[in-house]
C-alpha cells in the first residue's frame, strides 16, 4: 500500500531537548516536504527536498533542520525545541512536477 | 507569491443538500490543484487531483472543476451526508511549492 509514515504520532517534550520526527515513504517519490498546521494559520511549509541531498527552506524554517540521505526518508529535527513549535506536523511526498501529494497521518508535538 | 483563498470559511447544511465549496488562487502558473478532506486532529485525505491541463475531475459524489485562467476551482458535493462533515482544503502546486487555503469547515446536519 502506498503510504507516508510518520513517527511518533504524539510527542510531549520539554524546552531544549533535541528531538527527531521521522518520515518515510514507499512510493519512490523524489519530492518530500514538511508542514506545520496551526489554528488560524493553516498549513505552512517548513522545508522541502527535491531529491537525495537536495533540501531547501519553506516559509517557516527557523528552528528546524532536515536531511535527505536516502530517497525514502526525510526526518525533521528540532535541535532545541521551544513552546512556539507546539503544532501538528505533516510530512508529504509526491512525484516531481504535477504528481499527487500524499500526506502522513501527522505528529502532534507539544513543547512545555 | 501564490495566495490561496477558500470561501466560505464555514458552512452548515441539512443532509441531502448539494453544495459548492470555492477556492481561488492568485497565480495561474500552477502544476495542479488538489482537494483534501481533514477530520478534526487527523491527517489529510486526498479527494481529487486536477492537473493544470484538465477542467474537471469526478469521484463518486464529488466533482472538482478548475478554471486556471481565472484562478478558481470549485468542489461540488452531491447529496451531502453527515459523514461528509469535515474541513475541506484546497492546495495548488506551482514549481516545488504547495500552497494551501485555510479550509472550509463543513457540517452536514441529519
Amino acid at each position: 500500500e502506498a503510504q507516508v509514515t510518520q513517527n511518533p504520532r504524539y510527542l510531549i517534550t520539554v524546552t531544549g531537548k533535541k528531538l527527531t520526527v521521522t518520515c518515510s515513504q514507499n512510493m519512490n517519490h523524489e519530492y518530500m516536504s514538511w508542514y506545520r498546521q496551526d489554528p488560524g494559520l493553516g498549513l505552512r511549509q517548513i522545508y522541502y527536498s527535491m531529491n537525495v541531498e537536495v533540501t531547501d527552506k519553506g516559509d517557516v524554517p527557523e528552528g528546524y533542520k532536515v536531511s535527505r540521505k536516502e530517497k525514502r526518508n526525510f526526518p525533521l529535527i528540532l535541535e532545541s525545541p521551544s513552546p512556539n513549535q507546539t503544532s501538528l506536523y505533516f510530512c508529504a511526498s509526491n512525484k516531481g512536477g504535477g504528481g499527487e501529494a500524499f500526506f502522513g497521518q501527522g505528529t502532534r508535538l507539544t513543547v512545555v | 507569491k501564490q495566495e490561496v483563498t477558500q470561501i466560505p470559511a464555514a458552512l452548515s447544511v441539512p443532509e441531502g443538500e448539494n453544495l459548492v465549496l470555492n477556492c481561488s488562487f492568485t497565480d495561474s502558473a500552477i502544476y495542479n490543484l488538489q482537494w483534501f478532506r481533514q477530520d478534526p486532529g487527523k491527517g489529510l485525505t486526498s479527494l481529487l487531483l486536477i492537473q493544470s491541463s484538465q477542467r474537471e475531475q469526478t469521484s463518486g459524489r464529488l466533482n472538482a472543476s478548475l478554471d486556471k485562467s481565472s484562478g478558481r476551482s470549485t468542489l461540488y458535493i452531491a447529496a451531502s451526508q453527515p459523514g461528509d462533515s469535515a474541513t475541506y482544503l484546497c492546495a495548488v502546486r506551482d514549481n516545488n511549492d504547495m500552497r494551501f487555503g485555510a479550509g472550509t469547515r463543513l457540517t452536514v446536519k441529519p
